[in-house]
Parts: structure tokens; C-alpha cells; sequence
């Protein structure tokens, strides 16, 4: 298995606080992910990082923000939560070398927003 | 745009039956395919993939074939198990380092002894 942990792993939060989920692996691999998961929907790409302070947006990037400082960890940052984030969140790595194009998940942080 | 379709669940199974999962895709160009396996409180686990047309991939007994000419990759398994109860994604990925995976919506499968 990847060497990816999330945290928290639940979280409840009351609207227009910030929130900041923290996605750190080991594998020391370039490309991390963050995804959000809706019923209906699969998951959907928030924002992505291919380099420390190297990132990019994603199709549901509104409302959110990343910071990578360090290769192993990848901050998702909720400016002021409302209630339309209320989802489960998922950290991704990319594989390297043959496995470049496979994407590999950590255990989710489900949080909700009252 | 590209996307993935797949079969609405719940599919209700009893042990050792057949299992096919539909997937169908739209794309622009030719990703890769993937099965992911999602259980209970956990994560999305890579279960399966195929880079090009007529490749078969296959783990844990589950096999899938990357079809072109129906833009399909249906998931497969000749006996399931209990064990086998869960949530199947299928998705493509282009061969672009740093893309996103484009996910199906998802399949809940419920496999009863």
C-alpha cells in the first residue's frame, strides 16, 4: 500500500470557519491530489501539486485553496466552509516510473459543515 | 467532454453468482482505464487498468478488456464472493502526468452467502 495518511479523519465544523485537511505520504513521489466525494457525482478533482509550491486547479477548485511548502505534505484549505463542502475528501499520489499514470488514495477525511 | 458511464446500482448478488459491471467512456484521445474498489469507510483501491485498446487487465479474480470500438470496459468476475460487497468506480486517465482521473459515478455491489 501507498504510505499516504490524512488527518483528521472526521471533522465537523460550523459555517464560515476555516478548515485545513492535511494529505502527507512517503513514497517522496512529485504529483499529489486532492479529491472531493459526493454522492452522485464519483469523485471530482479539486486542486493538484506537481512540485513543492507547484499547483494547479482542478474542475471544483471554487471555494478552496492548496499549499505544498514540503514534497510529503499537501494542505487543502477551506477559506470559510459552507455547507455545499460537506463531502468526504480524498488525498491521491501518482506512482512514478511505469506506474506515472496510476493514481493511488489515502483513507478519506469526511467532514461535515453545519 | 470526456467522461465515464456506468451501470446504476445497487447490483444484489448471491455468492458464487457471475458479475458484470458495465462501464462505457467518451474521450478525445485514448486514456488508460481503471477499476477502483471502494469499501466500507475506506479508500479507493486500484483494482485493475489497461493502457490500450484489446488489453485485458485482471486481479483477485476480476478482469476487465479494453474495447475501442465500443468505448467500453466492463468489469468481470465468474464467482463472487461476500467479500467482493462493495463500491466499483471505473475511470480513464490520459497519459499526462499531473491529469485528473475522470470517475463513473459508481456501482454498489451486494454480494449475499
Amino acid at each position: 500500500d501507498a504510505g499516504i495518511t490524512q488527518s483528521p479523519r472526521h471533522k465537523v465544523t460550523e459555517t464560515g470557519t476555516p478548515v485545513t485537511l492535511r494529505c502527507h505520504q512517503t513514497e517522496n513521489h512529485r504529483y499529489m491530489y486532492w479529491y472531493r466525494q459526493d454522492p452522485g457525482h464519483g469523485l471530482r478533482l479539486i486542486h493538484y501539486s506537481y512540485g513543492v509550491k507547484d499547483t494547479d486547479k482542478g474542475e471544483v477548485s471554487d471555494g478552496y485553496s492548496v499549499s505544498r511548502s514540503k514534497t510529503e505534505d499537501f494542505l487543502l484549505t477551506l477559506e470559510s466552509a459552507t455547507s455545499s463542502q460537506t463531502s468526504v475528501y480524498f488525498c491521491a499520489i501518482s506512482g512514478t516510473g511505469t506506474f506515472l499514470y496510476e493514481q493511488y488514495f489515502g483513507p478519506g477525511t469526511r467532514l461535515t459543515v453545519t | 467532454g470526456d467522461s465515464v458511464t456506468q451501470m446504476e446500482g445497487p447490483v444484489t448478488l448471491s455468492e458464487e453468482a457471475f458479475l458484470t459491471i458495465n462501464c462505457t467512456y467518451t474521450a478525445t484521445g485514448y486514456p488508460s482505464l481503471f477499476w477502483y474498489v471502494q469499501y466500507p469507510g475506506e479508500g479507493l483501491q486500484l483494482l485493475l487498468k489497461a493502457t490500450k485498446a484489446d488489453d485485458k487487465g485482471s486481479n483477485k479474480g476480476f478482469e476487465a478488456t479494453y474495447r475501442k470500438e465500443t468505448t467500453s470496459f466492463h468489469l468481470e468476475k465468474g464467482s463472487v464472493q461476500v467479500s467482493d460487497s462493495a463500491v466499483y468506480f471505473c475511470a480513464l486517465l490520459f497519459n499526462q502526468a499531473g491529469t485528473a482521473l475522470i470517475f463513473g459515478k459508481g456501482t454498489t455491489l451486494s454480494v449475499s452467502s
